[in-house]
């Protein structure tokens, strides 16, 4: 299956600051990402979906000038948190679906958390 | 809104034991995967399941689709610690996203 990336694995940042999660693909073109929140033993939240050289294409209820993504290669996305609050802090990890199966390859999550 | 109902959503038994965990829809689905996820990691698919009817098995574990392709369950035999984790099942919809359901925490104690 195909291997994710992801940059950093935990941030700590201050409230009102921006913080940049990078996902990259390794051994293939990945032409749409995952984003992905998760809150402490809770299922996986759809934030939004990226794909390459396009705008991403946000869920109901997210912000998508808080959450900036960026996925300017067929090897990188970037989820980017801006003026990031206390109540942002939780687990984001992004995946890659493979195109006939739907099965998604998961990159290993970026533990953010806004003091 | 498609729904993907998963449960129990917590269980702890002793070692040795036998468990299942079911996933339930109203929706039909065209692939359902299982994922199991380990603290701070991405999820880790198990096994996809296509056909209505498939059973799967991976060692002590076995996944079934039902008939209709709107549930599914994942049985474990013989629990082992190091079957800990959380169980995530996901059904496949259009444009590669998936219904994911709301996890089974599963603790197995020695």
């Amino acid at each position: 299956g195909a291997v994710v990336s992801q940059h950093p694995s935990w941030v700590i940042c201050k409230s009102g600051t921006s913080v940049k999660i990078e996902c990259r693909s390794l051994d293939f073109q990945a032409t749409t990402m995952f984003w992905y929140r998760q809150f402490p033993k809770q299922s996986l939240m759809l934030m939004a979906t990226s794909n390459e050289g396009s705008k991403a294409t946000y869920e109901q209820g997210v912000e998508k000038d808080k959450f900036l993504i960026n996925h300017a290669s067929l090897t990188l996305s970037t989820l980017t948190v801006t003026s990031a609050h206390p109540e942002d802090s939780s687990f984001y990890i992004c995946s890659t679906p493979e195109r006939s199966t739907y099965e998604q390859y998961f990159g290993p999550g970026t533990r953010l958390t806004v003091t | 809104t498609q729904l993907l109902e998963q449960s129990p959503q917590f269980l702890s038994i002793q070692e040795g034991e036998n468990l299942t965990v079911y996933c339930n829809s109203s929706s039909v689905f065209s692939s359902l995967q299982w994922y199991r996820q380990e603290p701070g990691e991405g999820p880790v698919l198990l096994v996809t399941v296509v056909t209505g009817g498939e059973v799967k098995k991976l060692k002590r574990l076995t996944f079934q689709f039902g008939d209709a392709r709107k549930d599914s369950s994942l049985h474990i035999t013989a629990a082992q610690p190091g079957d800990t984790g959380l169980y995530l099942c996901a059904g496949a919809v259009g444009n590669y996203q998936l219904i994911w359901g709301a996890g089974t925490k599963l603790i197995i104690k020695p």
